[in-house]
């Protein structure tokens, strides 16, 4: 399972664009990138996942580069309600087929401020 | 609505004693579920992968007797904190990764809400 590196934690003002890059310099042709969300206390919550080029959802954007070993989590115009954590995942997606799991790194912490 | 819902959310044990943390798939059907613990301030560790019908394969690390994950049906897992002492205190999470649905091909992992266990 490709390893990824994040920032411990940025800050951010409400209404400003957050980007966090995620470097994942092993990752696999068979591997998708996903991004999770994660309140205290609470669950991680999908936020969307690639595989390359850009994806764009109600939420947030994710743009791959060509090689794959980076990819970077955009969340336009953050709210003090986008105070979590959030993680960058690198794996098989079909998860549980032939031992895949699913493992988190370091986690980036996100602090919006008013 | 959740996809995975993960019973209790929260319980205080007495030292020595058993508790049993229930995760259900609602609306679809899991060959596979994850355990998870978590520390304050820490990321997640993979305790677990709970197989419908067979065994549960463990992490390095930890104890298969302690932490006991039967997973009896396609729709839900157990984890049972056996003889829990002050130190299992923790958050566990529960995953289940969803089949792929209509054009898609990939799985999506869904969590439960999550279980604050304080052992006293």
């Amino acid at each position: 399972l490709a390893k990824t590196t994040q920032p411990i934690s940025m800050d951010s003002y409400e209404g400003q664009e957050v980007n966090i890059t995620c470097s994942h310099n092993n990752i696999a042709t068979n591997d998708y990138i996903t991004w999770y969300q994660q309140f205290p206390s609470q669950g991680p919550r999908f936020i969307i996942q690639g595989y390359k080029t850009k994806v764009t959802n109600e939420v947030a954007s994710l743009f791959i580069p060509a090689d794959r070993k980076s990819s970077t989590l955009s969340l336009p115009r953050v709210s003090l309600s986008d105070t979590a954590v959030y993680y960058c995942l690198v794996g098989e997606v079909q998860l549980g087929a032939a031992g895949n799991k699913l493992t988190f790194g370091g986690g980036t912490r996100v602090l919006v401020k008013p | 609505g959740a996809v995975v819902s993960q019973h209790p959310s929260r319980v205080i044990c007495k030292s020595g004693t058993s508790v049993k943390i229930e995760c259900r798939s609602l609306d679809f059907q899991a060959t596979t579920m994850f355990w998870y613990r978590q520390f304050p301030k820490q990321s997640l560790m993979l305790m677990a992968t709970s197989n419908e019908g067979s065994k549960a394969t463990y992490e390095q690390g930890v104890e298969k007797d302690k932490f006991l994950i039967n997973h009896a049906s396609l729709t839900l897992s157990t984890l049972t904190v056996t003889s829990a002492h002050p130190e299992d205190s923790s958050f566990y999470i529960c995953s289940a990764p969803r089949p792929p649905k209509g054009a898609t091909w990939n799985t999506e992992a869904f969590f439960g809400q999550g279980t604050r266990l304080t052992v006293v």
